[in-house]
């Protein structure tokens, strides 16, 4: 498997409280993801990062911002947790976007979030 | 935005019954992926299609990539019970590169 490291694995906290989730990666991979998943929605991206302070946000950023001051970390925050952010949180890698080259995403095992 | 039906959302199948998944788009696909995620783990990827009327396989495993490029399947024949697991498709919009994963299939074998 690529090197992915999401930390923490588990976590609760409470609502309104701030969360940062960390991902780390050793493979030097451009692109980066972040995604949540949910019971009948799949995965969701948050936001994605094309480089060094590059990113972009994805179809359910609302709520979230992120950070990647360097390569091989990308961090995802929720500034005041709220209970709809209860979810499985995945982070993602890839050399280069998909439509540009037959790159596939390799994800990290996952980050268990619970707020309550 | 672009909507992603993937059918059907849960499947149950005896051990040895083959098992298809359809992933539809509403727009034309630049390309599309698969992956697999098994209970508990996270997706990984199985395979890339680029173009249309595009047929990849892989073992038991046969992936479609439709004419007009909105539309795909994976065919397991024969499963087994390694073959549990959800699997999602991963659309890339070719008008504005959105990636969009379908809400996944869910596989169960009966053994």
């Amino acid at each position: 498997d690529a090197g992915i490291t999401q930390s923490p694995r588990h976590k609760v906290t409470e609502t309104g409280t701030p969360v940062t989730l960390r991902c780390h990666q050793t493979e030097n991979h451009r692109y980066m993801y972040w995604y949540r998943q949910d019971p009948g929605h799949g995965l969701r991206l948050i936001h994605y990062s094309y480089g060094v302070k590059d990113t972009d946000k994805g179809e359910v950023s609302d709520g979230y911002s992120v950070s990647r001051s360097k390569t091989e970390d990308f961090l995802l925050t929720l500034e005041s947790a709220t209970s709809s952010q209860t979810s499985v949180y995945f982070c993602a890698i890839s050399e280069s976007r998909v439509i540009y080259g037959n790159q596939p995403q390799h994800f990290g095992d996952g980050t268990r979030l619970s707020i309550l | 935005g672009q909507q992603v039906m993937q059918i059907p959302q849960y499947q149950h199948v005896q051990e040895g019954e083959d098992f298809t998944t359809y992933c539809n788009s509403s727009t034309t696909l630049s390309n599309i992926q698969w992956y697999k995620q098994r209970p508990g783990g996270h997706p990984v990827f199985l395979i890339q299609l680029v173009k249309s009327g595009e047929v990849k396989k892989q073992k038991r495993l046969t992936f479609q990539f439709g004419e007009a490029k909105k539309n795909s399947s994976l065919h397991i024949t024969a499963t087994q019970t390694t073959d549990v697991g959800t699997y999602f498709c991963l659309l890339s919009n070719s008008g504005n590169e959105k990636l969009t994963f379908g809400t996944g299939t869910r596989l169960t074998i009966i053994p």
